[in-house]
């Protein structure tokens, strides 16, 4: 089952350059969140939503924007791409209470900055 | 001193052998607890949910929290090759709208 799609699932990009990594999810679920992934940091949440328009900052939200105006779509945007923003993105989405509270991810964006 | 500390590994066990993993944490305000499992270049999947102390068993998978002590287990009946991965717990705090906080992963390998 679809459930919660990424991409693109791999993309290479350079210093300065505008990029948008796309999250797309089929259950209708309120909460979605945006991870990354580095080594030596483990999972670190960038924004999460908890309905459509209503976003909020995680514990690294720097240099990413994130919009929700449709419940299934929760893009994620970095201005203008860093070195340091070379890492794995995840993005997850959660039903709450109606669904056990169990939060589901994505198969990953693995985004190089050169 | 960080909120959660997990052993990284990495750990190496033979096939059939109990594996039991570790996280222990800070904050008397983490509300549910999770255990999550992740295969190289995947996303986490969840493997174990709960909210109280004591035992949830599903398969060969049982979750131990101890609220009073602060903190949870996972154990791995019969391990299997199949069981390589990194495992990860995670935890929901009391009013913080479900964000997951994640320790840093235990690296597991199940040697045939």
């Amino acid at each position: 089952d679809a459930g919660i799609t990424q991409s693109p699932r791999y993309k290479i990009t350079e210093t300065g350059r505008q990029v948008t990594l796309m999250c797309h999810q089929t259950w209708s679920h309120s909460y979605m969140f945006w991870y990354r992934q580095d080594l030596g940091h483990g999972l670190r949440l960038i924004y999460y939503s908890a309905a459509a328009d209503i976003t909020d900052k995680g514990e690294v939200p720097d240099g990413y924007v994130v919009s929700r105006s449709k419940t299934e779509n929760f893009p994620l945007t970095l201005e203008s791409a860093t070195r340091s923003q070379t890492s794995v993105y995840f993005c997850a989405s959660s039903g709450g209470i109606s669904s056990g509270n169990t939060i589901y991810f994505g198969e990953g964006s693995w985004l190089t900055v050169v | 001193q960080k909120e959660v500390e997990q052993d990284p590994g990495p750990l190496s066990v033979p096939e059939g052998a109990i594996v039991s993993l570790n996280c222990t944490y800070s904050n008397s305000a983490f509300q549910y607890f999770m255990w999550y499992r992740q295969y190289s270049r995947k996303g986490p999947e969840l493997l174990m949910y709960t909210y109280s102390s004591g035992n949830k068993e599903d398969g060969r998978f049982t979750a131990q929290v101890d609220k009073s002590s602060k903190y949870i287990s996972l154990f791995i009946r019969d391990s299997q090759p199949s069981d390589s991965a990194t495992y990860l717990c995670a935890w929901v705090r009391s009013g913080s709208a479900r964000q997951l906080t994640f320790g840093s992963g235990t690296q597991l390998t199940v040697l045939p």
